[in-house]
């Protein structure tokens, strides 16, 4: 069975830094493009980076460019997103998503709140 | 503002036909890209419904199908059913942006 678990996330102060963990099991990672997708509260879903099976190729949202950093390792199937200089408007749940039809497998989600 | 637009609401008493539209551009949608749709039931993650247009991945019932024409692209659910309650969303690529966008989500209400 796939699964996808997030972790990582929780509150921090505007200007702070966290880094989201993203467990894969149940298939390959390194066979699929991951993305990371977020979505504030009570809004809609809002694509934040994805990177390549082998992590050569990387892309972000003008959003969060520059202060986000999306990265994977095959090895202990697990994909990162490494959050840096946060903002009240990063406060959203962030899912860690597979590529292949579409997006499809997601994870539950882990909210992240910016907030002093 | 989302690059590609969908309506913001929609109903249909059970047993009806609803369809949701994705307004994109020739940058996105117009250029060949690809569109998918999810559904997202109340507190849980989205889960996808239609991919690469119009295909449905297996367990989803045959009541959605996916459209493509032009610039846009429609979502049709047909003998509503109570448990079809949710938000929808189409996603796509956008060359421009070099980005995956996503439309505004489509609140759906079953009468």
């Amino acid at each position: 069975e796939v699964q996808l678990v997030e972790s990582g996330g929780g509150l921090v102060q505007p200007g702070g830094s966290l880094r989201l963990s993203c467990a894969a099991s149940g298939f390959t990672l390194s066979n699929y493009w991951m993305y990371w997708v977020r979505q504030a509260p009570g809004k809609g879903l809002v694509w934040v980076s994805r990177i390549s099976t082998d992590g050569s190729s990387t892309n972000y949202a003008d959003s969060v460019k520059g202060r986000f950093t999306i990265a994977r390792d095959n090895a202990k199937n697990t994909l990162y997103l490494q959050m840096n200089s946060l903002r009240a408007e990063d406060t959203a749940v962030y899912y860690c998503v597979r590529a292949d039809k579409g997006l499809d497998y997601w994870g539950q989600g882990t909210l992240v709140t910016v907030s002093s | 503002q989302s690059v590609l637009t969908q309506p913001p609401s929609v109903s249909g008493a059970p047993g009806q036909r609803v369809t949701i539209s994705c307004t994109g551009s020739s940058s996105n949608i117009g250029a060949g890209h690809d569109v998918h749709w999810y559904q997202q039931l109340p507190g849980t993650a989205p889960k996808v419904l239609i991919y690469s247009n119009t295909n449905r991945p297996s367990g989803v019932p045959d009541r959605f199908s996916g459209s493509k024409s032009g610039t846009s692209a429609s979502l049709a659910i047909t003998g509503l059913q109570a448990e079809d309650e949710a938000d929808y969303f189409c996603q796509s690529y956008d060359r421009s942006l070099s980005a995956s966008v996503f439309g505004g989500g489509t609140k759906l209400t079953v009468l």
